[in-house]
C-alpha cells in the first residue's frame, strides 16, 4: 500500500535561517504530490503541488519543493524562515487515475521558529 | 466567496452517543470529502462524495456514515461514539474527483468524546 514518510517529527530553526522538510513516498508509480500547512486550530492550506514537468515547484509564501524520482522524495524548502511559518507541515500524495482524489498524508512535521 | 464552512466548530459527546457534523462546500464545488485527524497524526480519509454518490470510503467502521445533499452540502454521522473517535474532523471540497483541482479544507470540527 502507498505510504508517505516524514522522518522529522519536530524541527526548530532560527528566524532567517533556511529550512528543508523531508518527505518520502512509497508507491508503485509516481503519484501526485502535495505539501499542506496547518496552523494551530486551523484547517489545511495548500502550499504547492507537483503533477509532472519541471521537478522544482514554486508555491505560496516563498516555499518551493523538489521532486526526485530516484529518491522517491519531495522535500519542501524555504531560503529564509519567518516567525509566521511556525506551523505543522504535511506531505501528501494522490494516486493518479483513481476513482477518488483522496489524499494520503504523512504524519507531519511541526516547525518551531526561534527569534 | 465563502470558503468551506463546517459546523459546529467544537463539541463534546459522551461515549455511546451519536454525532452529526456538517459541511458546506465552496460554491460550484460538487465533491466533498471527510478526513479524521487524531492528535499528532496526519489526516485520514473517511469518505468522498460527488454528485450525491459515494465515490470512496476509507478504512473506517460502519459506525461512520455520510451523505451529500442536492445543494452539495454534506453530513458526517458517527454512531456509538468511542473515546478513540475524539479528533479533528476536516471537510474538504473540490470541483470534482480528479486530482488536478485538489482540495480546499475547512477549519474542522473538534470532537471530544468523554
Amino acid at each position: 500500500a502507498q505510504s508517505v514518510t516524514q522522518p522529522d517529527i519536530h524541527i526548530t530553526v532560527s528566524e532567517g535561517a533556511s529550512l528543508e522538510l523531508r518527505c518520502n513516498y512509497s508507491y508503485g508509480a509516481t503519484p501526485y504530490l502535495f505539501w499542506y500547512v496547518q496552523s494551530p486550530g486551523q484547517g489545511l492550506q495548500l502550499l504547492l503541488k507537483y503533477f509532472s514537468g519541471d521537478t522544482l515547484v514554486q508555491g505560496i509564501k516563498g516555499f518551493e519543493a523538489e521532486f526526485k524520482r530516484s529518491q522517491s522524495s519531495f522535500n519542501l524548502r524555504k531560503p529564509s524562515v519567518h516567525w509566521s511559518d511556525a506551523a505543522e507541515y504535511f506531505c501528501a500524495v494522490v494516486k493518479p487515475g483513481g476513482a477518488t482524489n483522496k489524499l494520503i498524508f504523512g504524519t507531519g512535521t511541526l516547525l518551531a521558529v526561534q527569534p | 466567496d465563502a470558503g468551506v464552512t463546517q459546523s459546529p466548530t467544537h463539541l463534546i459527546k459522551t461515549r455511546g452517543q451519536h454525532v452529526t457534523l456538517r459541511c458546506s462546500p465552496i460554491s460550484g464545488h460538487k465533491s466533498v470529502s471527510w478526513y479524521q485527524q487524531v492528535l499528532g497524526q496526519g489526516p485520514q480519509f473517511i469518505f468522498q462524495y460527488y454528485e450525491k454518490e459515494e465515490r470512496g470510503r476509507g478504512n473506517f467502521p460502519d459506525r461512520f456514515s455520510a451523505r451529500q445533499f442536492p445543494n452539495y452540502s454534506s453530513e458526517l454521522n458517527v454512531n456509538a461514539l468511542l473515546l478513540g473517535d475524539s479528533a479533528l474532523y476536516l471537510c474538504a471540497s473540490s470541483l470534482d474527483t480528479t486530482e488536478y483541482y485538489g482540495y480546499t479544507f475547512g477549519s474542522g470540527t473538534r470532537l471530544t468524546v468523554v
